[in-house]
């Protein structure tokens, strides 16, 4: 049983489009977040989430909006993708706020923009 | 704003050899976590370091922490194919509530 999992796991789409990519955890953990890694391998943290509440938001173009609808899930929407996009996304969960006990990662989501 | 630097980049050996990556920075820090990424995968959470000096070890793979907590070494002997990975350093320190990761160390180990 996948304790964080995310879909789809590959998106292949044009500039322009709207898409979203889901994540759900099943760790009871009350923390989730969004980060981006790019071609390099360079791991970046995007939004975090406290039980539903925002609590992170770094440097992010407003095309990506996070919603969290509880506290087992978190959705990631972007609009009008762009080539720069690219890249594989990555949803995490850890058991509180605190980095103490570690991220349990998804595989992943590997967003190709053409 | 910290500098933390994961050496080296590429590492590619031979199954049976030993290696050691390592994970420095400018600044203090209160832990350090490691993870692995195999390749199509996320990052694992590998250990957590917490005391200056501290070595951990992990079947045949040795973490160390470094005294001044400000560096960290990763230390695989007898490298096997299926240690092949991303290696990720995570220090912990300044903001509690974001792990913020190194570049990595990208392995390769062949047959």
């Amino acid at each position: 049983d996948t304790a964080v999992s995310q879909t789809p796991k590959y998106l292949v789409t044009q500039m322009g489009n709207d898409k979203s990519i889901k994540c759900e955890q099943n760790l009871g953990h009350d923390t989730m977040y969004w980060y981006k890694q790019d071609s390099k391998k360079f791991l970046k943290i995007m939004f975090s989430y406290n039980n539903k509440e925002l609590i992170i938001n770094e440097t992010v173009p407003n095309r990506f909006s996070p919603k969290s609808p509880d506290k087992a899930h978190l959705n990631l929407h972007i609009n009008s993708l762009e080539l720069g996009d690219s890249a594989v996304y990555f949803c995490a969960s850890s058991r509180d706020r605190s980095t103490n006990y570690g991220y349990t990662f998804g595989s992943g989501t590997r967003l190709t923009v053409v | 704003t910290q500098l933390l630097e994961q050496s080296p980049q590429f590492l590619s050996i031979q199954e049976g050899e030993n290696l050691t990556v390592y994970c420095n920075s400018s600044s203090v820090f209160s832990s350090l976590q490691w993870y692995r990424q195999e390749p199509g995968e996320g990052p694992v959470l590998l250990v957590t370091v917490v005391t200056g000096g501290e070595v951990k070890k992990l079947k045949r793979l040795t973490f160390q922490f470094g005294d001044a907590r400000k560096d960290s070494s990763l230390h695989i002997t007898a490298a096997q194919p299926g240690d092949t990975g991303l290696y990720l350093c995570a220090p912990q320190g300044g903001s509690n509530y974001k792990l913020t990761f190194g570049k990595g160390t990208l392995l390769t180990v062949n047959p």
